[in-house]
């Protein structure tokens, strides 16, 4: 199983709202990642958790708080985003150390 | 500061023809060159990588030929395929603990049936 998944699909909120984005992977990595993507821009690195801790910030705005709860699950927590917010939100996990990141279908948000 | 450069922004290709897309890079610090293919509304796949001290990898009909004197690395696609049509991104992971990936601006592919 060599599988990412990511929920919800599509997400659109309100600046004000609070809403999470979930991720999960069962191949027994213990790096995970989130990125945002914007159209036609390569993925921007927002946190790496490496065996459930957090080990890369990459100067993300407060108003993006990310969760490892296990070796298998990932989250961020959204709080009053602004509309820039709005993009592909990728998750990606790879071997701890490892080279290859796998990524999830990502979750397409837009903030209103 | 790009750190990976990649060309072409764009690529139109017939069926059958040979696409290339090329990627140079600055620091030295990098221990692995992937390339991704992402289809749209998807997720990016490692499509195939190489490590510096290979000049050439093959698998199928995609080849990474890899110039480490010339920091430069390009993505082969033979027998291109409409269904190769996506955007291709390079990529260069830092060594050491940070092992973060530096990716290219990426290439939006387009092969004419």
């Amino acid at each position: 199983d060599t599988e990412v998944t990511q929920t919800p699909k599509h997400l659109v909120m309100g600046m004000t709202n609070k809403k999470s984005l979930k991720c999960e992977q069962h191949m027994g990595h213990r790096a995970m990642y989130w990125y945002k993507q914007k159209a036609k821009k390569p993925p921007e690195l927002m946190f790496v958790y490496s065996y459930e801790k957090l080990s890369i910030n990459e100067s993300v705005p407060s108003r993006f708080s990310p969760e490892c709860p296990n070796s298998s699950l990932l989250n961020l927590h959204l709080h009053a985003l602004q509309p820039e917010d709005s993009a592909l939100y990728l998750c990606a996990s790879s071997l701890s150390g490892g080279e290859t990141q796998y990524f999830g279908p990502g979750t397409r948000l837009l903030v209103l | 500061q790009q750190q990976v450069k990649q060309s072409p922004q764009s690529l139109i290709v017939q069926k059958g023809g040979i696409s290339i897309i090329n990627c140079a890079y600055e620091n030295t610090a990098f221990d692995y060159f992937p390339w991704y293919q992402q289809f749209p509304g998807k997720g990016p796949a490692l499509l195939i990588a190489i490590r510096p001290d290979v000049s050439e990898k093959k698998e199928g009909r995609f080849t990474i030929s890899f110039n480490k004197s010339a920091k430069q690395f390009s993505l082969h696609i033979m027998d291109s395929q409409p269904g190769d049509s996506a955007t291709y991104f390079c990529a260069a992971r830092f060594t050491g603990n940070n092992r973060k990936l530096i990716w290219g601006l990426g290439t939006s592919l387009a092969v004419n049936p």
